[in-house]
């Protein structure tokens, strides 16, 4: 049983470029959820999805977009990369709110 | 709003020794607590939850009570080992105001190291 995992593990990226950060999950959960950790910082919730074709924004959702086409995938998208980005990604999924909630192993994204 | 504080860390011990990580929170309804781990290099994962209070969770020998009248979920563990340095994070997840997608709010994370 995989779990959630995701794609890349690493990513160095130049200001401008965009790229796609990949999050499937085979428990066949409806929640799904994208956080970003910063150093010595809690997690804090980017965008977040109810079930296929239902995506809502989370805390910081400035500077990303997401797409839900199937329960199992719940891409992150970068447009124009920023400094600010620089951060570890975690994608997470659920089968309800306020169940647990399991955790992908992150994306550690640089953007120089 | 929601929030989660914890103590400042990061907290060095020796092996077998008591550990306490406090964590106190404010929330609007009631919610549901969890303390949260993550090992070097790793995602979170879950070490335990309550859902209401005066409720205990307990796990791998670690343990936190749901106080509703302090708003606090102080992480215990009697006897600690070096395998358990990590980050742990202590969070909430509240239904009240409409939030129905069980949205997280985590503490700022409390590093603990081991030491044989």
């Amino acid at each position: 049983n995989a779990g959630v995992t995701q794609t890349p593990k690493f990513r160095i990226l130049k200001i401008g470029q965009s790229m796609t950060l990949q999050c499937t999950q085979d428990m066949n959960h409806n929640y799904m959820y994208w956080y970003r950790q910063d150093p010595g910082m809690g997690l804090k919730l980017i965008y977040y999805s109810v079930g296929a074709g239902i995506t809502d924004k989370g805390e910081v959702p400035n500077g990303y977009n997401v797409s839900r086409s199937t329960t199992e995938d719940f891409p992150l998208r970068l447009e124009l990369a920023a400094p600010s980005q620089t951060s570890v990604y975690f994608c997470a999924s659920s089968t309800r709110p306020q169940e647990t909630q399991y955790f992908g192993p992150g994306t550690r994204l640089l953007v120089l | 709003g929601n929030s989660v504080t914890q103590m400042e860390g990061p907290v060095t011990l020796s092996e077998e020794a008591f550990l306490t990580i406090n964590c106190t929170y404010t929330a609007t309804g009631y919610p549901s607590l969890f303390w949260y781990v993550q090992y070097p290099g790793e995602g979170l994962q879950l070490l335990l939850k309550a859902t209401k209070a005066d409720d205990k969770g307990s796990n791998k020998g670690f343990e936190a009570t749901y106080r509703k009248e302090t708003t606090s979920f102080h992480l215990e563990k009697g006897s600690v080992q070096v395998s358990d340095s990590a980050v742990y994070f202590c969070a909430l997840s509240d239904l009240a105001g409409g939030t129905s997608y069980g949205k997280l709010t985590f503490g700022q994370g409390t590093i603990l190291t081991v030491h044989p």
